[in-house]
């Protein structure tokens, strides 16, 4: 079955430093999804790409759809402290209904 | 505009009891679903549905059954519950169309079963 994996787990970095989050699937996407769940949280929606190669920005977070439309990656500038929590990844293969999600990157941010 | 809406928040079961998470959603969205949330397992999906009476498996559906009667209520039931199945429970919803899928959370209900 689909499978979509993250890299790294966690990351620990220091306030001001970048930070980037790797998501791959094991199978093409029809398109790609990034959610947020901060502490005791549920996920939040971030955005969504579609098209192959497709790059988006939301202020300091950016966002790339790979060309082949089985990864994915998003990269923080300038961490804050407001930037902890998880981030995951989710997406469902091409005339299926199955919204599976990453295994997250859980972010801590030292100020 | 309340969303998405789970119930209970809080939930602790013996092993065999039954029980039913409860889910609704009041932004007419076509697809729900539920996950659960097991540390470093990220979210998985158990049950969704793309419409009133359509439901299909996710990837551990196991234990549990679901049932789409209306757009808005969409239940997550457990028959016998087993220490296994202690998770936090997400219900998300969403309109299913090209470009505008974006999953709406509920607030989640933690489960333990002893």
């Amino acid at each position: 079955g689909q499978q979509v994996m993250q890299i790294p787990q966690y990351q620990h970095v220091q306030e001001g430093e970048d930070f980037t989050t790797y998501c791959n699937s094991s199978t093409t996407l029809s398109n790609i999804q990034w959610y947020k769940q901060r502490p005791g949280g549920h996920p939040v929606f971030l955005i969504q790409l579609v098209k192959s190669g497709e790059v988006k920005k939301q202020k300091r977070l950016t966002f790339q759809f790979g060309e082949a439309k089985k990864n994915s990656s998003l990269h923080i500038t300038a961490t804050q402290t407001t930037d902890v929590g998880t981030y995951f990844c989710a997406g469902h293969a091409s005339g299926t209904y199955k919204y599976i999600f990453g295994t997250g990157t859980r972010l801590k941010v030292l100020a | 505009n309340a969303g998405v809406t789970q119930t209970p928040k809080f939930q602790v079961l013996k092993t065999g009891q039954s029980m039913t998470l409860q889910c609704a959603q009041d932004m007419n969205h076509e697809y729900m679903s539920w996950y659960r949330q097991d540390p470093g397992m990220g979210l998985r999906l158990i049950h969704y549905s793309v419409g009133a009476g359509i439901t299909d498996q996710g990837e551990v559906p196991n234990g549990y059954n679901v049932s789409r009667s209306t757009t808005e209520d969409f239940p997550l039931r457990l028959l016998s519950a087993a220490p296994s199945q202690t998770s936090v429970y997400f219900c998300a919803s969403s309109f299913w169309a090209s470009g505008n899928e974006k999953l709406f959370f509920g607030s989640g209900t933690q489960l333990s079963v002893l």
